[in-house]
């Protein structure tokens, strides 16, 4: 499978504990994406990254999200502390970013549940 | 059947038919659109997408039109398939600066009748 995948599928943590979340891209596409997206609504643009570089965060990322691509490959979401409010489904997509190509691509979600 | 965009969040369709589906988009500054297809669990899955300098573009059974005078875009779909229910949304971004971030509707739940 060639597409964008996320790791794990779902994940059931207490309230003030730590997550972390995993996104593998499709291969060669230098732009990552996150995404949160509660039950019933689209998709919310959280950050992104051309390569390595995180270009853009929006005012959803609080201080207690970070997100991080190392080697502009794969990409980790971390939530410190986490409240009940963080629950959510999280996706992932990427794009190639060049050559007049733009459309993202999706990966299947963390679904994140805080008790 | 046709929506009537995001106030009627319900599209039911028998099978076969034809699908209409409506979004109103709001940043006249946007000039790059795309329809994902949701199913319950899934994550979006890109159907076609389309630029402003166009205003009508055709897939595999779907059709998507934009009308940028009145910022509204369409997705068509042909001959309507018990596969096609889902969760529809509508996108928007623009190409100058923001990285092509998107900007989802809230979605307009297909159900196929047999």
């Amino acid at each position: 499978d060639t597409g964008v995948s996320q790791d794990p599928r779902h994940k059931i943590t207490k309230r003030g504990q730590n997550v972390t979340f995993r996104c593998d891209p499709i291969s060669e596409h230098n732009r990552l994406y996150w995404y949160r997206q509660t039950l019933g609504q689209g998709p919310e643009f959280l950050t992104y990254f051309q390569n390595e570089a995180q270009l853009e965060k929006s005012r959803l990322l609080s201080d207690r999200f970070s997100a991080e691509r190392p080697k502009g490959s794969f990409s980790t979401l971390e939530i410190q502390r986490t409240e009940q409010g963080d629950s959510a489904m999280y996706l992932c997509a990427s794009s190639p970013g060049t050559g007049g190509s733009y459309e993202q691509y999706f990966g299947p979600g963390t679904r994140l549940t805080v008790t | 059947g046709e929506s009537v965009g995001l106030h009627l969040p319900t599209l039911s369709v028998q099978e076969g038919d034809n699908s209409i589906i409506n979004c109103a988009y709001s940043n006249s500054a946007s000039d790059y659109f795309i329809w994902y297809k949701q199913e319950s669990g899934k994550g979006p899955q890109f159907i076609i997408d389309i630029r402003s300098n166009m205003d009508k573009r055709q897939g595999q059974r779907v059709t998507v039109l934009l009308n940028k005078t009145v910022k509204h875009l369409s997705l068509q779909i042909a001959a309507t398939q018990p596969g096609d229910s889902a969760v529809y949304f509508c996108a928007e971004s623009g190409f100058t600066g923001g990285g092509n971030k998107l900007t989802f509707g809230t979605g307009t739940q297909l159900k196929v009748e047999l």
